[in-house]
C-alpha cells in the first residue's frame, strides 16, 4: 500500500526566501507525482504534474523534481511572497487514484 | 482545465440524518472519485463513481453508508447516510479527463458538521 509522507509539517519564512518541500513516497511504481495548494477553506488548485517518466516540472517560481528510484519529490519555491501562503500537499498516481501525503502548511510574513 | 462545482458547499446536519452531495462539471470526463478530508488530515479516497454502474469503494468504505450516483459523464452524487460526529470532514469531488497519467482536478468541497 503507497504512503506519503511529507516534511516539514509547518513552515514559517519571511518573504522572499527560496524554500524547499520534501515529498517522499513507500512505492516507487508510480504514473505520476502531483502537487497541489490548498487554502484555508478552499478546495485544491492543482501545481505542477510529473509524469513518471520525467525528472522536473517548472511553472513560475516552482520547481518540482522527481526521483523514483529513491521515491522522493521535492517542490521548490523561489522568492516566496506572502501570497504563496497555504497548505501544499503532494500525491504519488497510481493506475487510477492519488495517494496523498498529509501536507505542509507554509506561511510567508511580509 | 475541468471547472467543478458542488453543492451544498456546507451544511449542519443533525446526527441519524442523511446528506446528499451534488458534484457538477463543466465538461465530459471519464473519471470521477469522491474524497474526504477530516479535520487536520489528508484527504482518503472514499470510491470511484462509475458512470452507470455501481461505484468502486475503497477500503474502509461500504456502498450502505456513501451511496453514489453517476448517471453521466459530468455529474455525481454522493450521500453520507445515518451520520454520526464522526462523519464530520470535508468531501470533495475530482475529476479526471482520462484514467490515468493526467492532471487530477478538484471541487471546492463541501464542509459538513454532525451535530
Amino acid at each position: 500500500k503507497q504512503e506519503v509522507t511529507q516534511i516539514p509539517a509547518a513552515l514559517s519564512v519571511p518573504e522572499g526566501e527560496n524554500l524547499v518541500l520534501n515529498c517522499s513516497f513507500t512505492d516507487s511504481a508510480i504514473y505520476n507525482l502531483q502537487w497541489f495548494r490548498q487554502d484555508p477553506g478552499k478546495g485544491l488548485t492543482s501545481l505542477l504534474l510529473i509524469q513518471s517518466s520525467q525528472r522536473e516540472q517548472t511553472s513560475g517560481r516552482l520547481n518540482a523534481s522527481l526521483d523514483k528510484s529513491s521515491g522522493r519529490s521535492t517542490l521548490y519555491i523561489a522568492a516566496s511572497q506572502p501570497g504563496d501562503s497555504a497548505t501544499y500537499l503532494c500525491a504519488a498516481g497510481g493506475y487510477s487514484t492519488l495517494t496523498f501525503g498529509k501536507g505542509t502548511m507554509l506561511l510567508v510574513s511580509p | 482545465s475541468a471547472v467543478i462545482s458542488q453543492k451544498p458547499s456546507r451544511d449542519i446536519c443533525q446526527r441519524g440524518t442523511s446528506l446528499t452531495i451534488q458534484c457538477q462539471v463543466d465538461s465530459q470526463v471519464t473519471m470521477m472519485f469522491w474524497y474526504r478530508q477530516q479535520p487536520g488530515q489528508s484527504l482518503t479516497l472514499i470510491a470511484t463513481a462509475n458512470q452507470g454502474s455501481e461505484a468502486t469503494y475503497e477500503s474502509g468504505f461500504v456502498i450502505d453508508k456513501f451511496p453514489i450516483s453517476r448517471p453521466n459523464l459530468t455529474f455525481s452524487t454522493l450521500t453520507v447516510s445515518n451520520m454520526s460526529p464522526e462523519d464530520s470532514s470535508i468531501y470533495l469531488c475530482s475529476v479526471r479527463r482520462e484514467r490515468q497519467q493526467e492532471t487530477q482536478y478538484f471541487g471546492p468541497g463541501t464542509r459538513l458538521l454532525v451535530l
